[in-house]
């Protein structure tokens, strides 16, 4: 099971809005409504941003939000802050012999 | 507060063995699927377990397959991870997480593994 694809960065003034991709395959991101994000600030343990595609864990900002299409999923950042600056990771379920699979994972900067 | 917090990382030598645990709270424990997750030293996230709430499901990414096993003690509210036969590329942060909505919703502050001679 190969790793979802993500740009390696992104970069963005605050303010302003980003969307990182993730894309897949159908036997993964096309395939399921499955797909969740995390932020990842340097040294510190993943957080999950959003779960099953498009919802939010109670206590992230309604800033985040995400979407899919096709194979491809999205992750937007609207009034971006200076604390975005993190790594964020998609992740799906699969129908693979691997039951879950991250992205390549993208650093957001924050000019 | 869900709270879950690995131990047992540490230096070990190509070949050899170690058992990573994680001890879980702030939840009922065995009603959730855990989920072991590393991460290699300046490089992405990698699942690369996860065992079902009564312990009867377990499965593994490929390159670990019959060589680390993953178990559960609910009455202990506690996760393992036993690494034998370590390689060089096991060498990374071993986090817990709590399975929850298809995803992880909570997660350790990880436990660093470092398998060199």
């Amino acid at each position: 099971q190969s790793a979802l694809t993500q740009p390696a960065s992104v970069s963005g003034s605050p303010g302003q809005s980003i969307t990182i991709s993730c894309t897949g395959t159908s036997s993964d991101v096309g395939g399921y409504n499955y797909v969740s994000w995390y932020q990842q600030h340097p040294g510190k343990a993943p957080k999950l941003m959003i779960y099953e595609v498009s919802n939010r864990p109670s206590g992230v900002s309604n800033r985040f939000s995400g979407s899919k299409s096709g194979n491809t999923a999205s992750l937007t950042i609207s009034g971006l802050q200076a604390e975005d600056e993190a790594d964020y990771y998609c992740s799906s379920y699969t129908s693979s012999s691997t039951p879950f699979v991250f992205g390549t994972g993208t650093w957001v900067s924050v000019l | 507060e869900v709270q879950v917090v690995e131990s047992g990382g540490g230096l070990v030598q190509p070949g050899g063995s170690l058992r990573l645990s994680c001890a879980a709270s702030g939840f009922t424990f065995s009603t959730y699927w855990m989920t072991w997750v590393r991460q290699a030293p300046g490089k992405g996230l990698e699942w690369v377990a996860s065992i079902k709430e009564d312990g009867s499901e377990k499965s593994y990414v490929d390159s670990v397959m019959g060589r680390f096993t993953i178990s559960r003690d609910n009455a202990k509210n506690s996760l393992f991870l036993r690494m034998d036969s370590l390689r060089a590329e096991d060498t990374a942060v071993y986090y817990c997480a709590r399975n929850s909505y298809w995803g992880f919703d909570s997660w350790g502050q990880g436990t660093l593994v470092t398998v060199s001679s």
